[in-house]
Protein backbone atom coordinates (compact mmCIF):
# COMPACT_ATOMS: atom_id res chain seq x y z
CA UNK A 1 0.00 0.00 0.00
CA UNK A 2 1.18 3.60 -1.06
CA UNK A 3 1.77 5.45 1.98
CA UNK A 4 3.85 8.43 3.91
CA UNK A 5 4.25 7.66 7.43
CA UNK A 6 5.33 10.02 10.00
CA UNK A 7 6.26 8.85 13.24
CA UNK A 8 5.79 9.73 16.39
CA UNK A 9 2.14 10.43 16.06
CA UNK A 10 1.82 12.75 18.90
CA UNK A 11 4.60 14.57 21.17
CA UNK A 12 4.80 16.68 23.91
CA UNK A 13 8.51 17.57 24.91
CA UNK A 14 10.58 20.55 27.18
CA UNK A 15 11.54 23.64 25.79
CA UNK A 16 15.25 23.16 24.59
CA UNK A 17 15.30 19.45 23.85
CA UNK A 18 16.67 18.10 20.49
CA UNK A 19 13.92 15.99 18.47
CA UNK A 20 13.38 14.43 15.29
CA UNK A 21 9.91 13.37 13.58
CA UNK A 22 10.63 10.69 11.06
CA UNK A 23 9.20 10.95 7.57
CA UNK A 24 9.10 7.70 5.21
CA UNK A 25 7.64 6.92 1.89
CA UNK A 26 7.76 3.51 -0.12
CA UNK A 27 6.28 5.27 -3.16
CA UNK A 28 9.88 5.93 -4.29
CA UNK A 29 8.76 10.01 -5.01
CA UNK A 30 11.86 12.07 -5.76
CA UNK A 31 9.90 15.60 -4.41
CA UNK A 32 9.08 14.94 -0.02
CA UNK A 33 8.14 18.64 1.84
CA UNK A 34 7.48 19.44 5.68
CA UNK A 35 4.58 21.60 6.41
CA UNK A 36 3.57 23.46 9.94
CA UNK A 37 -0.66 23.91 10.30
CA UNK A 38 -1.43 26.67 12.56
CA UNK A 39 -5.33 27.73 13.01
CA UNK A 40 -5.62 30.53 11.04
CA UNK A 41 -2.75 30.54 9.24
CA UNK A 42 -3.46 26.93 7.14
CA UNK A 43 -0.90 24.61 6.12
CA UNK A 44 3.04 26.23 5.43
CA UNK A 45 5.62 24.76 3.93
CA UNK A 46 8.77 24.17 5.89
CA UNK A 47 11.41 22.48 3.81
CA UNK A 48 11.53 20.64 0.89
CA UNK A 49 13.87 17.90 -0.73
CA UNK A 50 13.73 17.61 -4.72
CA UNK A 51 16.07 14.64 -4.70
CA UNK A 52 18.57 12.77 -2.24
CA UNK A 53 21.12 15.45 -0.86
CA UNK A 54 19.47 17.86 -2.03
CA UNK A 55 17.29 20.36 0.23
CA UNK A 56 15.53 23.96 -0.08
CA UNK A 57 13.77 26.30 3.03
CA UNK A 58 10.09 26.58 2.32
CA UNK A 59 8.19 29.66 3.90
CA UNK A 60 8.94 29.05 7.52
CA UNK A 61 12.52 27.49 8.06
CA UNK A 62 13.31 28.95 10.91
CA UNK A 63 14.34 26.64 13.91
CA UNK A 64 13.95 23.65 12.01
CA UNK A 65 16.75 21.12 10.37
CA UNK A 66 16.06 18.56 7.10
CA UNK A 67 18.44 15.64 5.64
CA UNK A 68 17.69 13.66 2.75
CA UNK A 69 20.36 10.74 2.91
CA UNK A 70 17.94 8.22 1.34
CA UNK A 71 15.55 8.88 -0.96
CA UNK A 72 12.29 7.13 0.77
CA UNK A 73 13.05 9.27 4.17
CA UNK A 74 12.64 12.90 5.54
CA UNK A 75 13.06 13.65 8.96
CA UNK A 76 12.38 16.81 10.80
CA UNK A 77 15.04 17.91 12.89
CA UNK A 78 14.29 20.58 16.01
CA UNK A 79 17.26 21.08 17.61
CA UNK A 80 16.52 23.57 20.38
CA UNK A 81 12.40 23.41 20.28
CA UNK A 82 10.51 26.52 21.36
CA UNK A 83 6.89 26.50 22.20
CA UNK A 84 6.13 28.40 19.25
CA UNK A 85 6.86 25.64 17.30
CA UNK A 86 3.93 23.65 18.93
CA UNK A 87 1.93 22.83 16.00
CA UNK A 88 0.23 19.85 14.24
CA UNK A 89 3.27 18.81 11.19
CA UNK A 90 2.63 17.06 8.26
CA UNK A 91 4.96 15.44 5.74
CA UNK A 92 4.52 14.57 2.32
CA UNK A 93 5.78 13.44 -0.94
CA UNK A 94 5.02 13.26 -4.95
CA UNK A 95 6.52 12.36 -7.97
CA UNK A 96 7.83 15.45 -8.79
CA UNK A 97 7.27 19.21 -7.72
CA UNK A 98 4.82 19.98 -10.70
CA UNK A 99 1.53 18.80 -11.79
CA UNK A 100 1.51 16.22 -9.44
CA UNK A 101 -0.78 15.01 -6.39
CA UNK A 102 0.91 14.95 -3.06
CA UNK A 103 0.12 11.93 -0.77
CA UNK A 104 0.45 13.57 3.49
CA UNK A 105 1.21 11.41 6.51
CA UNK A 106 -1.35 11.53 9.27
CA UNK A 107 0.35 14.02 10.85
CA UNK A 108 2.32 14.62 13.89
CA UNK A 109 1.19 16.74 16.94
CA UNK A 110 3.75 18.63 18.71
CA UNK A 111 3.65 20.75 22.00
CA UNK A 112 6.53 22.16 23.63
CA UNK A 113 6.24 23.31 26.72
CA UNK B 1 -0.43 37.20 3.24
CA UNK B 2 -1.28 33.81 1.99
CA UNK B 3 -2.26 33.20 -1.37
CA UNK B 4 -5.49 30.53 -1.71
CA UNK B 5 -8.03 31.90 0.63
CA UNK B 6 -10.91 29.88 1.45
CA UNK B 7 -14.18 31.39 1.63
CA UNK B 8 -16.36 31.19 3.55
CA UNK B 9 -14.24 30.10 6.62
CA UNK B 10 -16.89 28.04 8.26
CA UNK B 11 -20.12 26.27 6.59
CA UNK B 12 -23.10 24.59 8.22
CA UNK B 13 -25.39 22.63 5.61
CA UNK B 14 -28.02 19.86 6.27
CA UNK B 15 -27.62 16.35 4.63
CA UNK B 16 -28.76 16.64 1.09
CA UNK B 17 -27.80 19.88 0.30
CA UNK B 18 -25.08 21.47 -1.88
CA UNK B 19 -21.99 22.67 -0.07
CA UNK B 20 -20.02 25.61 -2.40
CA UNK B 21 -16.55 26.96 -0.98
CA UNK B 22 -14.62 29.59 -3.04
CA UNK B 23 -10.95 30.06 -3.19
CA UNK B 24 -9.01 32.97 -4.25
CA UNK B 25 -5.53 33.56 -5.18
CA UNK B 26 -3.11 36.31 -6.27
CA UNK B 27 -0.08 35.46 -8.59
CA UNK B 28 -0.41 33.19 -11.53
CA UNK B 29 -0.68 29.65 -10.80
CA UNK B 30 0.19 26.41 -13.06
CA UNK B 31 -2.57 24.81 -11.34
CA UNK B 32 -4.76 24.68 -8.47
CA UNK B 33 -5.48 21.26 -6.50
CA UNK B 34 -8.15 20.82 -3.48
CA UNK B 35 -7.61 18.82 -0.79
CA UNK B 36 -9.93 17.28 2.55
CA UNK B 37 -9.15 16.66 5.74
CA UNK B 38 -10.59 15.22 8.53
CA UNK B 39 -10.00 16.76 11.64
CA UNK B 40 -6.88 15.64 13.08
CA UNK B 41 -5.66 13.68 10.12
CA UNK B 42 -3.60 14.03 6.77
CA UNK B 43 -4.83 15.68 3.49
CA UNK B 44 -6.15 14.04 1.29
CA UNK B 45 -6.00 15.08 -2.46
CA UNK B 46 -9.77 15.74 -3.75
CA UNK B 47 -9.09 16.96 -7.32
CA UNK B 48 -6.32 19.30 -9.58
CA UNK B 49 -7.54 21.76 -12.05
CA UNK B 50 -4.52 23.09 -14.44
CA UNK B 51 -4.69 26.58 -15.43
CA UNK B 52 -5.85 25.84 -18.51
CA UNK B 53 -9.10 24.56 -17.55
CA UNK B 54 -12.40 26.09 -16.39
CA UNK B 55 -13.87 23.40 -15.12
CA UNK B 56 -14.03 19.59 -13.54
CA UNK B 57 -15.72 16.78 -12.19
CA UNK B 58 -15.31 13.83 -9.88
CA UNK B 59 -18.02 11.95 -8.80
CA UNK B 60 -19.94 14.70 -6.31
CA UNK B 61 -17.39 16.86 -6.51
CA UNK B 62 -17.18 19.93 -9.64
CA UNK B 63 -14.73 22.29 -9.49
CA UNK B 64 -14.11 25.59 -11.38
CA UNK B 65 -11.55 28.01 -12.47
CA UNK B 66 -11.45 31.56 -13.54
CA UNK B 67 -8.05 32.51 -14.31
CA UNK B 68 -8.86 36.17 -15.00
CA UNK B 69 -10.74 36.53 -11.60
CA UNK B 70 -7.86 34.25 -9.94
CA UNK B 71 -10.76 32.27 -8.40
CA UNK B 72 -11.84 29.03 -8.16
CA UNK B 73 -14.80 27.51 -6.27
CA UNK B 74 -15.51 23.68 -5.10
CA UNK B 75 -18.82 22.25 -5.44
CA UNK B 76 -20.30 19.47 -3.08
CA UNK B 77 -23.56 18.06 -4.42
CA UNK B 78 -26.04 16.21 -2.72
CA UNK B 79 -23.58 16.44 0.63
CA UNK B 80 -23.33 14.08 3.54
CA UNK B 81 -22.71 13.11 6.80
CA UNK B 82 -19.27 11.89 6.12
CA UNK B 83 -18.53 15.07 4.14
CA UNK B 84 -18.18 16.61 7.13
CA UNK B 85 -13.89 17.68 7.37
CA UNK B 86 -11.70 20.52 6.39
CA UNK B 87 -11.41 22.01 3.08
CA UNK B 88 -8.14 23.53 1.33
CA UNK B 89 -7.36 24.83 -1.56
CA UNK B 90 -3.79 24.89 -2.68
CA UNK B 91 -2.42 26.72 -5.76
CA UNK B 92 0.81 25.77 -7.63
CA UNK B 93 2.90 28.80 -8.28
CA UNK B 94 4.87 29.11 -11.60
CA UNK B 95 8.23 27.98 -9.64
CA UNK B 96 6.51 24.89 -8.50
CA UNK B 97 5.58 25.65 -5.17
CA UNK B 98 2.25 24.48 -3.15
CA UNK B 99 0.85 27.08 -1.33
CA UNK B 100 -2.15 26.10 0.75
CA UNK B 101 -5.12 28.29 2.04
CA UNK B 102 -6.55 28.58 5.37
CA UNK B 103 -9.23 25.91 4.85
CA UNK B 104 -13.01 25.48 4.95
CA UNK B 105 -14.34 24.06 7.75
CA UNK B 106 -17.80 22.00 6.08
CA UNK B 107 -20.17 20.61 9.15
CA UNK B 108 -22.94 18.46 7.27
CA UNK B 109 -25.75 17.72 9.30
CA UNK B 110 -27.63 14.40 9.33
Amino acid sequence: EAQVTQNPRYLITVTGKKLTVTCSQNMNHEYMSWYRQDPGLGLRQIYYSMNVEVTDKGDVPEGYKVSRKEKRNFPLILESPSPNQTSLYFCASSLSRRLDEAFFGQGTRLTVV
Amino acid sequence: SQQGEEDPQALSIQEGENATMNCSYKTSINNLQWYRQNSGRGLVHLILIRSNEREKHSGRLRVTLDTSKKSSSLLITASRAADTASYFCATEDQGGKLIFGQGTELSVKP
